[in-house]
Parts: structure tokens; sequence; C-alpha cells
């Protein structure tokens, strides 16, 4: 089993509607959820984090996460043409008793807003 | 310059060949990382270093060779690599590399081809 999975896509919606990204995680322990946007030729942006069980929100974007279901997502309303991109899930990854953490990244999430 | 900058951006090497690849970050962090992104692959880390040691070497082989002389600067030697070592390099800090692992930074990557 992957430590992150996500469907790899393309995952396809109209300009103006809800894009729905999903991801899940192996490791019971981990604390922190991050979400990265990445366009085809650059490096990874970050552009949520969420430490805790819940919603977050920032703009058009929304972080949901579940820890007892091992499950986090990113909403993007309101998707525009220019949010067509490769969406990284990454989730801390904890070494037992050592203090050092590390990401653990999933393979992607290519989204394609159509005009 | 802010944030994080690499050096060079692009490089043609043969496989006889030593190079470098730098990075330097503006933001005040403590941790860097290095990580190789392959085509069709989730990105891999490689090393950390946190607080100018290194925590976590990712079974990375020996023609990688790690150099961080102070927590701004993060340097990756380069010798007698392989075709398949072709891919883009990115480096990433962030405050500390612990158990809660701050959000990563990541600069835009170099983008390496081993001929």
């Amino acid at each position: 089993q992957k430590e992150v999975e996500q469907n790899s896509g393309p995952l396809s919606v109209p300009e103006g509607a809800i894009a729905s990204l999903n991801c899940t995680y192996s490791d019971r322990g981990s604390q922190s959820f991050f979400w990265y946007r990445q366009y085809s030729g650059k490096s990874p942006e970050l552009i949520m984090f969420i430490y805790s069980n819940g919603d977050k929100e920032d703009g058009r974007f929304t972080a949901q996460l579940n820890k007892a279901s091992q499950y986090v997502s990113l909403l993007i309303r309101d998707s525009q043409p220019s949010d067509s991109a490769t969406y990284l899930c990454a989730v801390n990854s904890l070494h037992g008793s050592s203090n050092t953490g590390k990401l653990i990244f999933g393979q992607g999430t290519t989204l394609q807003v159509k005009p | 310059e802010t944030g994080v900058t690499q050096t060079p951006r692009h490089l043609v090497m043969g496989m006889t060949n030593k190079k470098s690849l730098k990075c330097e970050q503006h933001l005040g962090h403590n941790a860097m990382y290095w990580y190789k992104q392959s085509a069709k692959k989730p990105l891999e880390l490689m090393f950390v270093y946190n607080f100018k040691e290194q925590t976590e070497n990712n079974s990375v082989p020996s023609r990688f060779s790690p150099e961080c002389p102070n927590s701004s600067h993060l340097f990756l030697h380069l010798h007698t690599l392989q075709p398949e070592d072709s891919a883009l390099y990115l480096c990433a800090s962030s405050h500390q590399a612990n158990r809660d692992s701050y959000e990563q930074y990541f600069g835009p990557g170099t983008r390496l081809t081993v001929t």
C-alpha cells in the first residue's frame, strides 16, 4: 500500500464548478497535511496546510481533514482555467521516538478546468 | 532576492562529469531538503538537513553528495551519474525538520539531463 494515495486523473471540470481533489494516507500518526499546486515545468507551490480535523478555508480553497478515515481533501470553488495544474498531497511521516519528520508526497492529481 | 533560489536552472552533463547544484534560502529557515522529481513518479526525498546536521539520507547512491555549510545554503555534488538520474532536482526549506513538519517551500528546481 502506498503511503499517500491520490487519483492521478485527469480530473476535468467546467469553469465555475467546484473541483474536489482527494487523498488518503496510511500513517495514523501523521499530524500535518499539505496541498501543493504544480504547474507544468514549474516547482510545487504550497497552497494550503491543515493540522486539525474539520475544514479550513482560504479564499476559493477549502482543505478538509478526517483523521479517523485517514482522508484529506481539497475543494476549489469557482474553478478557473488558471487552476489547471497538478495538485500534490503531502503528509508528514514520523520516525518513532525520533524528533525528525519528513513529508511523503502523493503522485498528484491533474486538474483540467475547461472554459 | 526572496524565497528559495536554485542554480543552475538547467544542466546537461556527461556521465563522467562532476558538477554541483546550489540552493539558497532567504526565509530564515533552519531545515533544507533535496528532492528528486522524475516523470510519472511522486516526489522523492533525498536528503534532509536540520540546523546544518544531516538527519535523513533516503538510501541515495553515493554519486550524489550533499553539503550544508550553513542554514541558508545547500549543495548537491554530482559525479559519475547515470542517464536514469535525469530529473528535476528540487530544493526546499522549512522552519525546522521536526515531528510537526513545518510547511516546506520549494525553489524553482534544476532540470538535469545526463547524456
